[in-house]
């Protein structure tokens, strides 16, 4: 298993622009999410989807857009990239097994937005 | 509102120097408290998940234990790979997304 992958790794936008960042996920987990993290605010989350075709907002989801077509792919759409988006998102997945969930993470997309 | 606070930020310890980070909660209803482990520029890695307080995991040099106000994450004896940012999130009750601290980033120097 390749386990959470996030595409691309880096990413430099300018103001406006809009861009897709990639996650895929190959161990048949229902539940996703999307979160950014900033230094000193911790991880925050941004969209989550518990299956295909269902997604809802977390805690800060103005500026993106998320969908969930398939089982395995969870991609976020900034559609006018601002300053304020500079981040590092990180893409989840989990499952639960008798009662205990585990998450997996991606290895995180670095966004620059000048 | 769900909160985690994580104490201290910051911890620097020498090798083998054992001590305790200190996650506390206020949560409608736990679900479950989650610990990770995040390396610089790197993605979180899952340690435990405990559910009910008294519960403790283990695992190597690290025992998380949880309370019904916090948690703690004893690292007992640690080496320099131990070092990274540890980081504590929280689940209410209904399935809802998770809820993280801000990290206590630990250095254990040689």
């Amino acid at each position: 298993n390749a386990g959470v992958t996030q595409t691309p790794k880096f990413q430099v936008l300018k103001t406006g622009q809009s861009m897709t960042l990639q996650c895929a996920q190959d161990m048949n987990h229902e539940y996703m999410s999307w979160y950014r993290q900033d230094p000193g605010m911790g991880l925050r989350l941004i969209h989550y989807s518990v299956g295909a075709g269902i997604t809802d907002q977390g805690e800060v989801p103005n500026g993106y857009n998320v969908s969930r077509s398939t089982t395995e792919d969870f991609p976020l759409r900034l559609l006018s990239a601002a300053p304020s988006q500079t981040s590092v998102y990180f893409c989840a997945s989990s499952y639960w097994d008798r009662g205990q969930e585990t998450q997996y993470f991606g290895p995180g997309t670095r966004l620059l937005v000048l | 509102e769900d909160q985690v606070t994580q104490s201290p930020e910051a911890l620097r310890l020498q090798e083998g120097e054992s001590s305790s980070l200190n996650c506390s909660y206020t949560v409608s209803g736990l679900r479950g408290l989650f610990w990770y482990r995040q390396d610089p520029g790197k993605g979180p890695e899952f340690l435990f998940t405990l559910y009910s307080a008294g519960e403790e995991k283990e695992k190597e040099r690290l025992k998380a234990t949880l309370t019904k106000k916090e948690s703690f994450l004893h690292i007992t004896a640690p080496k320099p790979e131990d070092s990274a940012t540890y980081l504590c999130a929280v689940q209410a009750a209904g399935n809802t997304p998770l809820v993280f601290g801000k990290g206590t980033r630990l250095s254990v120097i040689a």
